[in-house]
C-alpha cells in the first residue's frame, strides 16, 4: 500500500536532547496521527490533529498538522530513555473508508 | 480508554498448516476492524478492512483464499493464516473502529512463526 515519506529512518541521542521527526505525502489528508510502537507491541496513539495548522501538546510532544494538509512534525523535548522506540505517522482521509496510510517509522534511541 | 487485544500474542506452526488469531475490542463495538501485517524494522501495511456481517475488503495482493477473515459479532474478528509457509511468518497487527467516535484503537501484535 501507499506509505508517506517519514524522516528520518532513525535518530540516536543523548538523553536530554530535542527530537523531531517529520511525515510528508503527496496527497491531503483531514487528519494526522502519531503513534509510538515499543519492541512486540501494537502502535499506541500520541496525538491526534484534525486540522490544518492545528498544534497540539501531549506532555513533551508537540505536533502540528500542516497547513497544505500534506505534512506533519512531531517533537519530543528533553528525550528520556523511555522515549525509545519506533515512532509512526499515519494519515486519514475521512470518509474514504477511514483507512490510514502509514508513514514508514522513525526509530528512535536515547543514550542514557 | 478503549482496549483492543489480541490472542494468541505469539504462534509457532508447522508449514501447512493453519492458525487463527483473534481480535477483540473489549470495551466499544466495532462494525470495522482492521488487519495489518509487519516485518521486521518496516512499517504496518494494511491487509484487509473487516467488516460485521459482510465480507472482508482485501488490498492489493492480499490472497482472500490465503488469509480468511471472520468478523461475526461487534466486537471480534478472526483472521486465519491457511497453509501457512515460512515467508508468512510476520507480526500481525489488528485494529478497532469505534462504532460511535469512529476513533481507530491497536491491538498488542500477534507473531507468527511458521517452520
Amino acid at each position: 500500500g501507499q506509505q508517506l515519506n517519514q524522516s528520518p529512518q532513525s535518530m540516536f541521542i543523548q538523553e536530554g536532547e530535542d527530537v523531531s521527526m517529520n511525515c510528508t505525502s503527496s496527497s491531503i489528508f483531514n487528519t494526522w496521527l502519531w503513534y509510538k510502537q515499543d519492541p512486540g507491541e501494537g502502535p499506541v496513539l500520541l496525538i491526534a490533529l484534525y486540522k490544518a495548522g492545528e498544534l497540539t501538546s501531549n506532555g513533551r510532544l508537540t505536533a502540528q498538522f500542516g497547513i497544505t494538509r500534506k505534512d506533519s512534525f512531531l517533537n519530543i523535548s528533553a528525550s528520556i530513555p523511555s522515549d525509545v522506540g519506533i515512532y509512526f505517522c499515519a494519515g486519514q482521509l475521512r470518509g474514504a473508508g477511514n483507512m490510514l496510510t502509514f508513514g514508514g517509522g522513525t526509530r528512535l534511541m536515547v543514550k542514557p | 480508554g478503549a482496549v483492543v487485544s489480541q490472542h494468541p500474542s505469539w504462534v509457532i506452526c508447522k508449514s501447512g498448516t493453519s492458525v487463527k488469531i483473534e481480535c477483540r475490542s473489549l470495551d466499544f463495538q466495532a462494525t470495522t476492524m482492521f488487519w495489518y501485517r509487519q516485518f521486521p524494522k518496516q512499517s504496518l501495511m494494511l491487509m484487509a478492512t473487516s467488516n460485521e456481517g459482510s465480507k472482508a475488503t482485501y488490498e492489493q495482493g492480499v490472497e482472500k483464499d490465503k488469509f480468511l477473515i471472520n468478523h461475526a459479532s461487534l466486537t471480534l474478528s478472526t483472521l486465519t493464516v491457511t497453509s501457512a509457509h515460512p515467508e508468512d511468518s510476520s507480526f500481525y497487527i489488528c485494529s478497532a473502529r469505534d462504532l460511535v467516535s469512529y476513533e481507530q484503537y491497536f491491538g498488542p501484535g500477534t507473531r507468527l512463526t511458521v517452520t
